[in-house]
């Protein structure tokens, strides 16, 4: 079975810039999740979706950042405008019933 | 208060040794308990789960829960200079596998 895709692999961007990231989740797997990562520390949950829907985005920045899922299927995660804190890794994962979660490779943010 | 950590580390063991990490938790809803291993500039992959007292072996890998002491504990016997990664253990209240991570332990296993 065909993976988590996740594109792109590496950005750098200056602060106060915009960016996006991509992901398609392993087919079937009605749940995406995005995490963000940064160096050292562990994965920290962005954002839940449930098929098209948000089921927890508590600890979401709104004010900078956003994620849609609109067909339930694949999904984007802007940032918009970047700080320098918001240099990590990002993380998309999926799951299915009864399926614990499956990671993509990830991309890595640099804001300079 | 961090639901998940993982306070031991980095961890530096010789080949051939038992590597024993641990974890706790603060939220005693805790049901399901996932090990995921993370190579350097990789992204985590699953290696074991565990959702009920006791142990479970997999391998060379066997993860222990105490869901009384609200700990978690993965056990890597025989390690291989392989096993070198940060080994992230996570949590989850419920089945829809929202997972909450500590911050990882960094192994070593010295040829």
């Amino acid at each position: 079975e065909a993976g988590v895709a996740q594109s792109p692999r590496y950005k750098i961007i200056e602060k106060r810039q915009s960016v996006a990231f991509w992901c398609n989740p392993i087919s079937g797997h009605a749940t995406l999740y995005w995490y963000q990562q940064i160096l050292g520390q562990g994965p920290k949950l962005l954002i839940q979706f449930q098929n098209n829907g948000v089921v927890d985005d508590s600890q979401l920045p709104k004010d900078r950042f956003s994620a849609e899922r609109l067909k339930g299927v694949d999904s984007t995660l802007k940032i918009q405008p970047a700080k320098l804190e918001d240099s990590a890794v990002y993380l998309c994962a999926s799951s299915g019933t009864n399926s614990p979660l499956h990671f993509g490779n990830g991309t890595r943010l640099t804001v300079t | 208060q961090k639901e998940v950590e993982q306070n031991s580390g980095p961890l530096s063991v010789p080949e051939g040794a038992i590597a024993s990490l641990n974890c706790t938790y603060s939220d005693r809803g805790s049901q399901s308990f996932f090990w995921y291993r993370q190579y350097s500039g990789k992204s985590p992959e699953l290696i074991m789960f565990i959702y009920s007292n006791g142990d479970k072996e997999d391998g060379r890998f066997t993860a222990q829960l105490n869901k009384a002491s609200q700990y978690v504990s993965l056990l890597i016997r025989d390690s291989q200079p392989s096993d070198s990664a940060t080994y992230l253990c996570a949590g989850t209240a419920r089945d829809d596998y929202k997972l909450s991570f500590g911050a990882g332990t960094t192994v070593t296993v010295r040829a």
